[in-house]
């Protein structure tokens, strides 16, 4: 178990900009999970997948921003024409199973500084 | 709507002495209740969770959490903390329902001092 993995740990850009984030599961986790957490408070769901499909997505999730987990594998998280509020910190999150009891195993997360 | 209380957003403790940290949710399906641990820069680290069975859970680094489902509260708790149980705490709850996204709570900051 090598854990969950998050690249990069840092990532400031100019607003405008676009920015991607990597998350690789652990490998035998069929599901995965992203989340935003901004200072002060706790983790907001943003989307999750189960294997390559993307089941659910947050209302906090505009269009500008895509998340993809092609072949079941790693995930990208974009966000596009970032702006000053899409700082925060990015967590990706897996789960083994097809149900809610499990607990997910979380990354040290990607934390975005919107200059 | 789904919703976690945390209802202290700080808890201030000297070393060795016992800890509550009080979490309330909403409720009208059944649940799974977790409480993680942040340090800073780091991701979020399960401590326990209750799924079912008995209400009182035990957990990693001693802690332990009852479940209470009258009140809908599942504290967390801890008879002797130590200065490396200084971080941030999170409650969260999953719905039985919505297959497996976590609703958490903002957070209690445990600070022990010497």
């Amino acid at each position: 178990d090598t854990g969950v993995s998050q690249d990069p740990r840092h990532k400031i850009t100019k607003r405008g900009q676009n920015v991607t984030f990597r998350c690789d599961p652990i490998s035998e986790h069929n599901r995965l999970y992203w989340y935003r957490q901004t200072l002060g408070q706790g983790p907001e769901f943003l989307t999750y997948f189960q294997n390559e499909a993307q089941l659910e997505k947050s209302r906090l999730l505009s269009d500008r921003f895509s998340a993809e987990r092609p072949k079941g594998s790693f995930s990208t998280l974009e966000i596009q024409r970032t702006e000053q509020g899409d700082s925060a910190m990015y967590l990706c999150a897996s789960s083994l199973g097809v149900g809610a009891k499990e607990p997910q195993h979380f990354g040290d997360g990607t934390r975005l500084s919107i200059l | 709507a789904q919703s976690v209380t945390q209802l202290d957003s700080q808890v201030p403790v000297f070393e060795e002495a016992p800890v509550e940290l009080r979490c309330n949710y909403s409720s009208s399906v059944s649940v799974y209740l977790f409480w993680y641990v942040q340090y800073p820069n780091q991701g979020l680290q399960l401590l326990l969770k209750y799924l079912s069975g008995s209400t009182l859970v035990k957990g990693i680094n001693g802690f332990e959490a009852e479940f209470n489902k009258s009140q809908t509260s599942f504290h967390l708790r801890k008879p002797s903390v130590h200065i490396s149980d200084t971080a941030e705490y999170f409650c969260a709850v999953t719905y039985n329902t919505n297959a497996g996204k976590s609703t958490f709570g903002d957070g209690t900051t445990l600070t022990v001092k010497p």
